[in-house]
């Protein structure tokens, strides 16, 4: 099964500067990436999307890189604010249903005023 | 975009007994996922809820404990049964968007044993 791993449980920057993510995954290469962000007491929030054929992707101030060479996805918040401030997830493919995700653990954003 | 309201949002219930969370979906859906959220861990998928079919539940988990029901393409129950303090979770619905890539999630079910 595929293994997700996130980069450090809490991250804390200051506002204005670009806060970055790491996904980390082992095992096989899946056709496609996510990130979600998650608010206390919320359910997950689907953000991004970038395809295997794809080096990057972005949408406002959210920008996505996807290496299959060395299994990584970086997630960039430029230009942050405080209401940036969530945990992000990045999910991946189940192998056995393409609909089904799999979970990273998460990475914890504050963003300092 | 799929609109999922579940219910209760939350609740805190005596061990040895049962609760029945509830999911709603805006549109006719053919899959929904059920997720359990232990605190500050990310989601594990519980089963896989088909209209017309049993569920298809994930290593770890049994009908038994979770009996899941899906009498119509928006609509799906899970039961957390005979719950002990180690099932204290955030419960989360599911469905796959459109494209059948994203997912969208219910608000979520704070669960406290006690």
């Amino acid at each position: 099964s595929q293994k997700i791993e996130q980069n450090s449980e809490a991250l804390n920057i200051q506002e204005g500067k670009t806060a970055t993510l790491t996904c980390n995954y082992t095992n096989y290469s899946p056709a496609y990436l996510q990130w979600y962000r998650q608010d206390p007491g919320r359910g997950p929030v689907f953000l991004l999307l970038i395809r295997e054929n794809e080096k990057e992707k972005r949408k406002e101030r959210l920008k996505v890189t996807f290496d299959t060479t060395l299994k990584q996805s970086l997630f960039h918040i430029t230009a942050s604010q405080p209401a940036d401030s969530a945990t992000y997830l990045c999910a991946l493919p189940s192998s056995g249903s393409a609909r089904q995700l799999t979970f990273g653990s998460g990475t914890q954003l504050t963003v300092l005023p | 975009s799929a609109v999922i309201s579940q219910k209760p949002s939350r609740d805190i219930c005596q061990r040895g007994t049962s609760l029945t969370i509830q999911c709603q979906v805006d549109s006719q859906v053919t899959m929904m996922f059920w997720y359990r959220q232990q605190p500050g861990q990310s989601l594990t998928l519980i089963a896989t809820a088909n209209q017309g079919s049993e569920a298809t539940y994930e290593s770890g988990f049994v009908i038994d404990k979770f009996p899941i029901s899906r009498p119509n393409l928006t609509f799906s129950t899970l039961t957390v049964s005979n719950m002990s303090p180690e099932d204290s979770s955030i419960y989360l619905c599911s469905v796959p968007g459109t494209g059948n890539t994203e997912a969208f999630f219910g608000q979520g079910t704070r669960l406290t044993v006690v």
